[in-house]
């Protein structure tokens, strides 16, 4: 998707060890999002971001934390990895709080981590 | 507390009959309103939302949704489905209050039937 990309697109890990997933983005928007999409869930909130080092807490969030040291970068840490966390991952990026902005949430394609 | 409702895990249509796929939302307030669309091995993208003013909003590829305040509901609508409107759909939603996140439903899989 434009302007936003995540690496890795797929990663298997081991349970136990730390993981990080990268969201990039060229729109210099303001927000970031990271969300996790589980059948018969849709998407959940992990954490977001409204600024350089300024983040918080979304409703799922226990086991991850993330960092924002540039406008552009948004880290997604999983301490150590549980199978539980085996799921597909999106970043997403926004110019205001509320999506309304433009086109609302810009997303990117995906990251999807297997937990073994 | 907000929450958003998508009843059909699935809907089937045939290629050319009108389709809707159903979104009900609770939220103090009025709210803001959105539809996304999924594509396989892809994010989301946008299609439309619904801020204020009319009720009948138009978006992306030919889809619109109508919001009713009285039934909580914001449909997706489409005159003529297209066999590549096959793709998985979510409603979300998202109240005024500073701190309100947006919420999205589990998503509802449109099958389109040539």
């Amino acid at each position: 998707d434009a302007g936003i990309t995540q690496s890795p697109r797929h990663k298997v890990t081991e349970t136990g060890t730390p993981v990080t997933l990268r969201c990039h983005q060229t729109e210099n928007h303001r927000y970031m999002y990271w969300y996790r999409q589980d059948p018969g869930h849709g998407l959940r909130l992990i954490h977001y971001s409204y600024g350089v080092k300024d983040t918080d807490k979304g409703e799922v969030s226990d086991g991850y934390s993330v960092s924002r040291s540039k406008t552009e970068d948004f880290l997604l840490t999983l301490e150590s990895a549980t199978s539980s966390q085996t799921s597909v991952y999106f970043c997403a990026i926004s110019d205001a709080l509320t999506g309304t902005g433009g086109d609302g949430y810009t997303f990117g394609s995906g990251t999807r981590l297997t937990v073994v | 507390a907000q929450s958003v409702a998508q009843p059909e895990d699935q809907v089937n249509v045939a290629e050319g009959n009108p389709l809707t796929v159903k979104c009900t939302y609770s939220v103090s307030g009025n709210p803001y309103l959105f539809w996304y669309v999924q594509y396989p091995n892809r994010g989301l993208q946008f299609l439309l939302k619904y801020i204020t003013g009319d009720n009948l909003v138009k978006g992306s590829y030919g889809f619109e949704a109508e919001f009713n305040k009285s039934q909580t509901s914001f449909h997706l609508k489409k005159p003529s489905a297209l066999v590549s409107d096959s793709a998985l759909y979510f409603c979300a939603v998202r109240g005024l209050n500073r701190d309100d996140k947006i919420i999205f439903g589990k998503g509802t899989r449109l099958h389109i039937l040539p």
